[in-house]
């Protein structure tokens, strides 16, 4: 079964310096993994996606998150927070791609705090 | 175009009470999601629609919980007999359709924060 553990719940950054988000996951399959973003009172958006192409990948806002097979972790950086990227975040793996019926396997989520 | 639209964006209710939520996919979206956000258990998936494929329910926590989708396209999410742990944000999304060793990028609406008193 597939699983995402996010390591972090809590994560405060100053304006202007690095975003590390810690994500590990679970699978027995080849997954495939993303980011989502909820903003407070909005919907969920899809920062990027990883499905087995380059394992660096670039996603809106200036986030990107490498996957790393031998790590079986996909964490989100960016190299310059900023105020707007005050939000939760998500790491998600997809259910069972052989029985692909899409559902998505949140994680518990990581809030990210961004002081001026 | 228009996203995901969900009703009501609030619902507050007293136990016992049935409700129901409302999803409305993006147009030509035959794939449809509900999942539920809660302070205990996070973001956890309810069930799946696709086309006129029989449904996946194997997110509904108990027999209180249902949902049917009309023609393809609106969608209903009905709780009988509401507890206080039924609690929570209910998220929509939907997708083109779902094929094999694919993914298509599922779109979220704002969700229906229910509040069972």
């Amino acid at each position: 079964a597939q699983s995402v553990t996010q390591l972090d719940s809590h994560v405060s950054v100053s304006e202007g310096t690095p975003v590390l988000l810690r994500c590990n996951y679970s699978s027995s399959y080849s997954p495939s993994l993303f980011w989502y973003v909820q903003h407070p009172n909005k919907g969920l958006q899809l920062l990027l996606k990883y499905t087995s192409a380059a394992t660096l990948v670039k996603g809106i806002n200036g986030f990107e998150a490498e996957f790393k097979k031998s790590e079986t972790s996909f964490h989100l950086t960016k190299p310059s927070a900023h105020m707007s990227d005050a939000a939760e975040y998500f790491c998600v793996v997809i259910h069972a791609i052989s029985s692909n019926t899409g559902k998505l396997i949140f994680g518990q989520g990581t809030t990210l705090q961004v002081k001026p | 175009g228009a996203g995901v639209s969900q009703s009501p964006s609030n619902k507050v209710t007293e136990k016992g009470k049935d409700v129901e939520l409302r999803c409305d996919p993006i147009s030509g979206h035959t794939a449809l999601y509900w999942y539920r956000q809660s302070l205990g258990q996070g973001l956890e998936f309810l069930i799946y629609f696709q086309g006129n494929s029989a449904p996946d329910k194997s997110g509904l926590p108990s027999d209180r919980f249902s949902a049917e989708r009309t023609g393809g396209s609106v969608s209903t999410l009905t709780i009988q007999r509401t507890q206080q742990e039924d609690s929570a944000v209910y998220l929509c999304a939907s997708s083109l359709p779902i094929l094999a060793e694919s993914y298509n990028e599922q779109f979220f609406g704002p969700g229906t924060r229910l509040t069972v008193l």
